[in-house]
């Protein structure tokens, strides 16, 4: 089955210590995109990607890195720069077309000890 | 730039009530409009989506409308049920773009 995979579902990083994200997609998407969600807030946009090789900055990429360096792989670090790290983040992906929905993994709860 | 603003929540309704959850966008050229549903712990799924004007998107007894004349996309179902309750976001996107949500409607449904 076709789908967008994140792991670990639940993850915990001592402060002061950079941990990746995994995000792999199977459905041939050209674009991938990492979404910060806190609680009872809505989506805040990290990165995203268009192309392999590509990437761009999205509202709050300070404290994070990303690298795409196939079409179905974009892992997310945070690093040690990121204050606030604790929250859900959400990988989604979509064909790019103006009229394409996105698809979401699971999510992955970081949160600092 | 592009934006969306749904009605804040919590909406708490009781079984078989009817739904509507406001949302409108503001937009440069002719957005898609999308509701997505999101359970506790979970990632989005898409709900249901429209691509033009007047366009109606429906999926599990739910509706909305594309009204560009008043640019809004407001969700509405007939009669709710416990397993309806979830976050529901409208979100947009008008091209090779970043989608853009709103912020969550959270729905709260009791027997």
């Amino acid at each position: 089955d076709g789908g967008i995979t994140q792991s670990p579902k639940y993850l915990f990083r001592k402060e002061g210590q950079n941990v990746t994200l995994s995000c792999e997609q199977n459905l041939n998407h050209d674009a991938m995109y990492w979404y910060r969600q806190d609680p009872g807030q809505g989506l805040r946009l990290i990165y995203y990607s268009q192309i392999v090789n590509d990437f761009q900055k999205g509202d709050i990429a300070e404290g994070y890195s990303v690298s795409r360096e196939k079409k179905e792989s974009f892992p997310l670090t945070v690093t040690s720069a990121q204050k606030n790290p604790t929250a859900f983040y959400l990988c989604a992906s979509r064909e790019g077309e103006v009229n394409t929905e996105a698809f979401f993994g699971q999510g992955t709860r970081l949160t600092v000890v | 730039g592009n934006s969306v603003t749904q009605m804040e929540g919590p909406v708490t309704l009781s079984e078989e009530a009817f739904l509507t959850i406001n949302c409108t966008y503001t937009a440069t050229g002719y957005p898609s409009l999308f509701w997505y549903v999101q359970y506790p712990g979970e990632g989005l799924q898409l709900l249901l989506k429209a691509t033009k004007a007047d366009d109606k998107g429906s999926n599990k007894g739910f509706e909305a409308t594309y009204r560009k004349e008043t640019t809004s996309f407001h969700l509405e179902k007939g009669s709710v049920q416990v397993s309806d309750s979830a976050v529901y976001f409208c979100a947009l996107n008008t091209g090779f773009q970043k989608l853009v949500f709103g912020t969550g409607t959270r729905l709260l449904v009791s027997p």
